[in-house]
């Protein structure tokens, strides 16, 4: 069976610092991954996807970057985090396009 | 691009009564469409789903309907149960296929009162 993981589950960072988010998935191979932020009150905000190793698209303007160093590997990073960046940020995967993406349990993310 | 309106934001209900949520899409294009309940700390969990040439599915307490003309399709859960509160999230599908992720709404918070 496929299995997803991101770690940290809760990060504390300081304005100004850098950022490195961690997803990784098990049990499949080429899977498509999703990066996605959600405020408080609110659904979830679609980051960057990647249909495969190197290949990121962005969905909007932001701080924050993502690679694909690896097939089952996805990386939410930042050079410099801004007090705007806190929420919550859930990795997803599916098999590929228009099929059930599946989420992983999110790192909470909070900037002082 | 793709929209999505959930309704209510909040809905209370009596242990072993009925809920229902619906949703509103923009894109008469949308073809997939699932239900996420998201528990706290936790991340999205797929409960259901349907697509555009279903109008009806359902699995044990939960079903889904779908009505392309209208643009909107709704979650209905039977029953209820403590372990059903929770946050749920319709969501859809742009034109463009799933690359591009799905749309959400903005979710509803279901209270199960005992």
């Amino acid at each position: 069976s496929q299995t997803i993981h991101q770690w940290p589950a809760t990060l504390v960072q300081p304005v100004g610092s850098p950022l490195s988010l961690e997803c990784t998935v098990e049990g499949t191979s080429n899977p498509n991954l999703y990066w996605y932020r959600q405020a408080a009150g609110r659904g979830l905000q679609l980051l960057f996807y990647s249909v495969g190793i190197g290949q990121i698209s962005s969905e909007v303007p932001q701080n924050l970057s993502a690679s694909r160093p690896q097939d089952r590997q996805f990386i939410l990073s930042s050079k410099k985090l801004l007090l705007s960046d806190s929420g919550f940020y859930l990795c997803a995967w599916s098999w590929q396009d228009n099929q059930p993406q599946h989420f992983g349990d999110g790192t909470r993310l909070s900037i002082l | 691009g793709e929209n999505v309106e959930q309704h209510p934001s909040t809905l209370s209900v009596q242990e072993g009564d009925s809920a229902v949520i619906k949703c509103t899409y923009s894109d008469s294009a949308s073809n997939y469409f699932p239900w996420y309940k998201q528990e706290l700390g936790k991340g999205p969990q797929l409960i259901i789903d349907i697509r555009s040439n279903v109008g009806e599915k359902k699995d044990q307490r939960i079903a889904v309907t779908l009505n392309k003309t209208a643009k909107h399709f709704s979650l209905h859960i039977t029953e209820t149960q403590p372990e059903d509160s929770a946050v749920y999230f319709c969501a859809a599908s742009g034109s463009g296929g799933g690359a591009d992720g799905l749309t959400f709404g903005k979710g509803t918070h279901l209270i199960i009162q005992p």
